[in-house]
């Protein structure tokens, strides 16, 4: 059973045209979530780290907020660079060891 | 700087021969490391994680294993390659922030094993 969703698998878009990201877990005892930007054929890149319900964090045209069961990756005026897969992990208290989704496949077309 | 390396980028190998993916890190001595596989589809997979020179845990029973004989090398191994083991192959390294433990990754290595 995953215990993070990520929806929706692939998302295509206009550049410009603003979306979300969701991720979504069933774990107890949140540490941390992390979102990764990850380009083909290269290892993930670290984004954000959320730690409690209402925070929020901005990166350019990225904006990652968290509530107490989802975190959302919002993507403003995306440009075609912004194409990517996007991946969320959880943390949980007691151990380092966070758990992946499996990415959402983001292709902005100019 | 905390900069991984990993070695090589890309591999071929055929069916039954050996496997050995090496994992260097720069700056902070004794991180905590890991390795991961990301198969075509799937999420990230953590194989192993090591604490420390010699100390390794492993997650999931498989065909593979891993050593660290130096506090900044992680090296990751098999005796006889399955096609189920080709994929994309990534070290992690842990870095505290704060309170917090964050981890960065390598470049990865793309395996395929024919």
């Amino acid at each position: 059973e995953d215990q993070v969703t990520q929806s929706p698998e692939a998302l295509r878009l206009q550049e410009g045209e603003s979306s979300s990201l969701n991720c979504s877990y069933t774990v107890s005892g949140l540490r941390g979530l992390f979102w990764y930007r990850q380009d083909p054929g290269k290892g993930p890149e670290f984004l954000f780290t959320l730690y409690s319900a209402g925070e929020e964090k901005e990166k350019e045209r990225l904006k990652a907020t968290l509530t107490k069961k989802e975190s959302f990756l919002h993507i403003t005026a995306p440009k075609p660079e912004d194409s990517a897969t996007y991946l969320c992990a959880v943390q949980v208290g007691g151990s380092y060891i966070p758990t992946f989704g499996r990415g959402t496949s983001l292709i902005v077309h100019p | 700087s905390q900069t991984i390396h990993q070695w090589p980028a890309t591999l071929v190998q055929p069916v039954g021969s050996p496997l050995s993916l090496e994992c260097t890190v720069e700056g902070t001595s004794n991180p905590n490391l890991y390795w991961y596989r990301q198969a075509a589809g799937r999420g990230l997979q953590l194989l192993f994680y090591s604490v420390g020179i010699g100390q390794i845990s492993s997650e999931v029973p498989q065909n593979l294993s891993a050593s660290r004989p130096q506090d900044r090398q992680f090296i990751l191994s098999s005796k006889k390659l399955l096609l189920s083991d080709s994929g994309f192959y990534l070290c992690a390294r842990e870095i505290l922030s704060g309170a917090y433990n964050e981890q960065f990754f390598g470049p990865g290595t793309r395996l395929t094993v024919l």
